[in-house]
């Protein structure tokens, strides 16, 4: 059972370049998330959704974009990439009530120049 | 804007001895979690507490949350190496997603 997948794992880009990371989550779960996590500010949530077809801001969504492809997929697109987002992302996913645990995946770690 | 503080923010104590790590609000959460992360690894799920003054205990951890629900502990007795790792806590902000707090990065020594 793989959980939540992520991919890339890691990725370098320059100031100014686009990318999509990818998340694919096979535990049927409704809601899904993308996080940044820096040093010492923990985890922020950038987007979230909670069922398919729906899409939410999160604390921090400037500069992101995100989608839900179906239930399984949820993707998060960096139109032009800055410094400042410079982070590790993470994805989760969990069932819709709050109390429900999230299943995170192992993390992008993205750097940019 | 909920914002979730913990205390301390970095600990390193030798094995045998015990611990509590905090995280503190001023809001006021309808839950609580606890996970534990390992480097490179994305945060697990230690535990969720619902009710106000709920204490739980997993193996030597022990999670309260407290009994206005704005703040939580956890008590970790004779830590272990194995216990090593960032700790977080994360608050209900919504019916759909969780606020969580800044981290303790505990260090225990063999």
């Amino acid at each position: 059972n793989a959980g939540v997948t992520q991919t890339p794992k890691f990725q370098v880009l320059k100031t100014g370049q686009s990318m999509t990371l990818q998340c694919a989550q096979d535990m049927n779960h409704n809601s899904m998330y993308w996080y940044r996590q820096d040093p010492g500010m923990g985890l922020r949530l950038i987007y979230y959704s909670a069922s398919e077809g729906t899409t939410d801001k999160g604390e921090v969504p400037n500069g992101y974009n995100v989608s839900r492809l179906n239930k399984r997929e949820f993707s998060l697109r960096l139109e032009s990439a800055a410094p400042s987002q410079t982070s590790v992302y993470f994805c989760a996913s969990s069932n819709i009530h709050s109390n429900q645990p999230q299943h995170f995946g192992d993390g992008t770690r993205l750097s940019i120049l | 804007t909920q914002l979730l503080e913990q205390s301390p923010q970095f600990l390193s104590i030798q094995e045998g001895e015990n611990l509590t790590v905090y995280c503190n609000s001023s809001s006021v959460f309808s839950s609580l979690q606890w996970y534990r992360q390992e480097p490179g690894e994305g945060p697990v799920l230690l535990v969720t507490v619902v009710t106000g003054g709920e204490v739980k205990k997993l193996k030597r951890l022990t999670f309260q949350f407290g009994d206005a629900r704005k703040d939580s502990s956890l008590h970790i007795t004779a830590a272990q190496p194995g216990d090593t790792g960032l700790y977080l806590c994360a608050g209900a902000g919504g019916t759909y997603k969780y606020i969580f707090g800044t981290g303790t990065r505990l260090k225990v020594l063999a």
